[in-house]
């Protein structure tokens, strides 16, 4: 699976839209973009995934750039219960064993 | 909503003792994943199961460790004589079927071994 590369830190007023980049230059052409977020110490949540098109659903919204090569999840409104570490992980195959970096820890200021 | 519970939530043991983690997947889900996080560290995948049998485990699921789904509902993680380096907390996680691409992940159950 390709290796990805996220900020070790983003800030974010509430109410404002938080956009956390990531970079896959590596992913290979059956890879997906998956987005999964950690609050505190409770298990990982999914957020979204993608393939190469852009992607909405009630949580966020995904972005992939043209190339594959980077995608950015978009919190629209994000909240102080969005505080959490973030996760981007590219993963082909659906066995389900996903390789977990170290994330974006996202914190949400009043 | 449903999702998939662990019990217990945290269990403390001494070093060399068995412990088994339980996990209730989600109903009518088929593929199941046990991963652990030691405390600061990443999240690590340690072994997925699927029609009764371990269809891919990680270099840390050694000899230790073992998983079964002994009454189709329940899904375990037993590690035979526990380390102090098996301090963690143990998440399981449950797919519907091949396709699916999101994984539900309970709420994990932390382990203290002293």
């Amino acid at each position: 699976d390709a290796k990805t590369t996220q900020p070790t830190s983003m800030d974010c007023a509430e109410g404002r839209a938080a956009n956390l980049p990531c970079n896959h230059s590596t992913i290979s052409g059956n890879e997906y973009v998956y987005w999964y977020r950690q609050i505190h110490s409770q298990g990982p949540q999914y957020i979204i995934h993608g393939l190469k098109n852009n992607e909405t659903n009630e949580m966020a919204s995904l972005i992939i750039t043209e190339d594959r090569k980077s995608s950015t999840l978009i919190l629209p409104h994000a909240t102080l219960r969005d505080t959490a570490v973030y996760y981007c992980i590219v993963n082909a195959g659906n066995t389900g064993k996903l390789i977990f970096g170290q994330g974006t820890t996202l914190q949400v200021k009043p | 909503e449903p999702e998939v519970t662990q019990t217990p939530s945290h269990q403390v043991t001494q070093m060399g003792q068995e412990v088994i983690l339980r996990c209730v997947p989600i109903s009518n889900h088929l593929y199941f994943y046990w991963y652990r996080q030691i405390l600061g560290q990443k999240v690590e995948f340690l072994v997925s199961f699927y029609n009764n049998e371990i269809s891919e485990k990680s270099e840390i699921f050694d000899d230790q460790f073992s998983v079964e789904r002994p009454d189709g509902s329940n899904f375990t993680l037993k590690i035979r004589s526990t380390k102090l380096e098996d301090s963690a907390m143990y998440f399981c996680a449950s797919v519907p079927g091949q396709g699916a691409r999101e994984l539900f992940f309970g709420e994990g159950s932390r382990l203290t071994v002293l």
